[in-house]
């Protein structure tokens, strides 16, 4: 049985910029969460994907966007990127919506400069 | 906001048990107390959960007080590499957190 899996490891972008980050769920997982996590605090939930539809969003803004595939891996987008956007970004999967426990993949280090 | 309050910071003796305290007082009744830990930047680790009675698996055990406003993970034989950042975390639509502790496991 294979874990989440996240790509890229490691990412720099500049100002203004767009990225697209990627995650690949636990096998037999339908749902996937994506969070935020800024250096030394815990982390902070962008939304959630359950069967390919978006089932739950944190206070996040419009510019970021996702989406879930048939297989239900994952794709977190983030437009016109901000300072503040660096951070490491998290996804994790889980079996059936928001009940069921959260596996969590590596992370993606992003640094907007 | 987070729903628990956790110590910043705790030390614990390589060998002997880790207990990590948490307050969640406002928790509802059918929301379950989760606790994950990181270590250093990497991907948040489950560690176990619980709703009302006490759990053990194969990291740690979990006491949870009969009036569920606090819990306990207990590290039972605490090895260096048990240093992270431990979460503990009221369950409901999503998972907030905190800013978990940090536990140090000392040679």
């Amino acid at each position: 049985e294979t874990g989440v899996t996240q790509s890229p490891t490691h990412l720099i972008k500049t100002r203004g910029q767009q990225v697209t980050l990627r995650c690949s769920s636990q096998s037999g997982h339908n749902t996937v969460s994506w969070y935020q996590q800024a250096l030394g605090q815990g982390p902070q939930f962008i939304f959630q994907y359950y069967r390919e539809e978006e089932n739950g969003r944190g206070n996040f803004p419009p510019r970021f966007s996702g989406l879930q595939f048939p297989n239900y891996s994952s794709e977190l987008n983030v437009n016109a990127l901000e300072l503040d956007d660096s951070a490491l970004y998290l996804c994790a999967s889980s079996l059936e919506g928001f009940t069921d426990t959260q596996y969590f993949g590596p992370g993606t280090r992003l640094t907007v400069l | 906001d987070a729903k628990t309050t956790q110590p910043t910071s705790m030390d614990c003796a390589e060998g002997r048990a880790a207990n990590l305290p948490c307050n969640h007082s406002t928790i509802s009744g059918n929301e379950y107390v989760y606790w994950y830990r990181q270590i250093h930047s990497q991907g948040p680790q489950y560690i176990i959960h619980g709703l009302k009675n006490n759990e053990t698996n194969e990291m740690a055990s979990l006491i949870i007080t009969e009036d569920r406003k606090s819990s306990t993970l207990i590290l039972p034989h605490a090895t260096l590499r048990d240093t992270a950042v431990y979460y503990c975390i009221v369950k409901g639509y999503q998972l907030i957190w905190g800013a978990g502790t940090k536990l140090i496991i000392k040679p």
